[in-house]
């Protein structure tokens, strides 16, 4: 699986957009981009996945370059409560399912 | 649904010791995970299974056993606990979802320390 380059921290103002990048120059062409959080030492929660196109859903927006060798979760307005550290992970589908998680961005919302 | 469900929530081992952690799942997910989580790091996988009675190596197998008589249970057993086994456990499951991806619930995880 790709290896993936994240920032080690971010702020960002409550309310605002917070665009959390993520490096991942050596993806192939079967494997997806997934994005997951972890608030406070719980087990990770599922935020959103994609392969090429971008894609939306209730909690955040993910965009792919159009060479997918980099993505952007966008969280549209923050709030306290996604003060977390996020993961921005490449893997293949059907090679068991297995994650392989970095150390993701340290993302501070600040009131 | 109670999704996944990890106990016990702490632990405090000694040094040689063993134990198993419990995890369960009630969404009738053929895939299982353990991973665990050192301070400050990300989290690295140690076994995973793909259906009942069959399992596989992670990242970091060593020191621990893993077995899969149900769908619902996948417990994970520590022999001989060691320092370095101390971190936090977080076990997950998961199931194909549309376009191919595969999202995984993971339950709250078990804090472990061997002295």
């Amino acid at each position: 699986d790709a290896k993936t380059t994240q920032p080690t921290s971010m702020d960002c103002a409550e309310g605002r957009a917070a665009n959390l990048p993520c490096n991942h120059s050596t993806i192939s062409g079967n494997e997806y981009v997934y994005w997951y959080r972890q608030i406070h030492s719980q087990g990770p929660q599922y935020i959103i996945h994609g392969l090429k196109n971008n894609e939306t859903n209730e909690m955040a927006s993910l965009i792919i370059t159009e060479d997918r060798k980099s993505s952007t979760l966008i969280l549209p307005h923050a709030t306290l409560r996604d003060t977390a550290v996020y993961y921005c992970i490449v893997r293949v589908a059907g090679t068991g399912n297995q994650f392989y998680f970095g150390t993701g961005t340290s993302l501070t919302v600040i009131p | 649904n109670a999704g996944v469900t990890q106990t016990p929530k702490f632990r405090i081992l000694k040094i040689g010791q063993s134990m198993t952690l419990q995890c369960t799942q009630d969404m009738n997910h053929n895939y299982m995970y353990w991973y665990r989580q050192d301070p400050g790091m990300g989290l690295k996988l140690i076994y995973y299974s793909v259906g009942a009675g069959i399992t596989d190596k992670g990242e970091v197998p060593n020191g621990y056993n893993v077995s899969r008589s149900t769908t619902e249970d996948f417990p994970l057993r520590l022999e001989l606990a060691a320092p370095s086994q101390t971190s936090v456990y977080f076990c997950a499951s998961s199931t194909t979802d549309r376009g191919g991806g595969y999202e995984q619930y993971f339950g709250p995880g078990t804090r472990l320390t061997v002295t």
